[in-house]
């Protein structure tokens, strides 16, 4: 158990739609990663928080966003879904005295 | 820009054998590198860590990897492969500015372990 946990574990829903995925980091990580995992894509960055500011950003699109919350929880929020949006989507936390990042457990999203 | 090649998508060992996983990274400044192991239906879980202290690095579950710069690899071993070894891993490496990090990851290589 790495003590980052995000909710959903599953999450199915439709073309079109909207939906938000949540991660809390571990106690004492300020950073938050975001990343997608595909069979076609593989394992891609998409943003990265530090103590609620944006930090980094990857290949994100423009229907997804993300927010740090002063509570250090993250939501990721995918919105006007395709059926290409289907993947694991991973959050990860780090401390910034080091260069680890630590991942949940992932949510599976499929889009149908 | 940072990026790592695993050569080999899927790798098959018998039980006991070596486990030899290859990666090799392209860097312009010194790297930080990682291996992690993905178990079916699972996240990520970090095996080993390089950040240029020793070039030989001991991780968990009794991997380790050397970081040889002449050759810009960082390949995982493990003298003798458990059935449990059986999983995904990826090697990946850090672009770093500040508090700004990010992982590059390779595609990732399918360990096979077989009776």
């Amino acid at each position: 158990d790495s003590g980052v946990t995000q909710t959903p574990k599953h999450l199915i829903t439709a073309t079109g739609q909207r939906v938000t995925l949540r991660c809390s980091p571990r106690s004492g990580d300020l950073s938050v990663y975001w990343y997608q995992q595909s069979l076609d894509q593989g394992l891609q960055f998409l943003i990265q928080y530090y103590n609620g500011e944006e930090r980094a950003k990857g290949n994100i699109l423009e229907r997804f966003s993300a927010q740090q919350f002063p509570d250090l929880h993250s939501e990721l929020n995918l919105s006007s879904l395709e059926l290409g949006d289907s993947a694991l989507y991973f959050c990860a936390s780090g401390h910034p005295s080091t260069y680890e990042q630590y991942f949940g457990p992932g949510t599976r999203l499929t889009v149908t | 820009a940072q990026s790592v090649t695993q050569l080999g998508s899927h790798v098959s060992v018998s039980e006991g054998a070596l486990v030899l996983l290859r990666c090799n990274y392209s860097s312009s400044v010194p790297p930080y590198l990682f291996w992690y192991v993905q178990y079916p239906n699972q996240g990520l879980q970090l095996l080993l860590k390089y950040t240029s202290a020793a070039t030989l690095v001991k991780g968990i579950n009794g991997f380790e990897a050397e970081f040889k710069k002449s050759e810009t690899s960082f390949h995982l071993t493990k003298p003798s492969a458990h059935m449990s070894d059986a999983a995904e891993y990826f090697c990946a490496v850090i672009s770093s500015s500040g508090s700004a990090r990010q992982l590059t990851f390779g595609s990732g290589t399918q360990l096979t372990v077989l009776p």
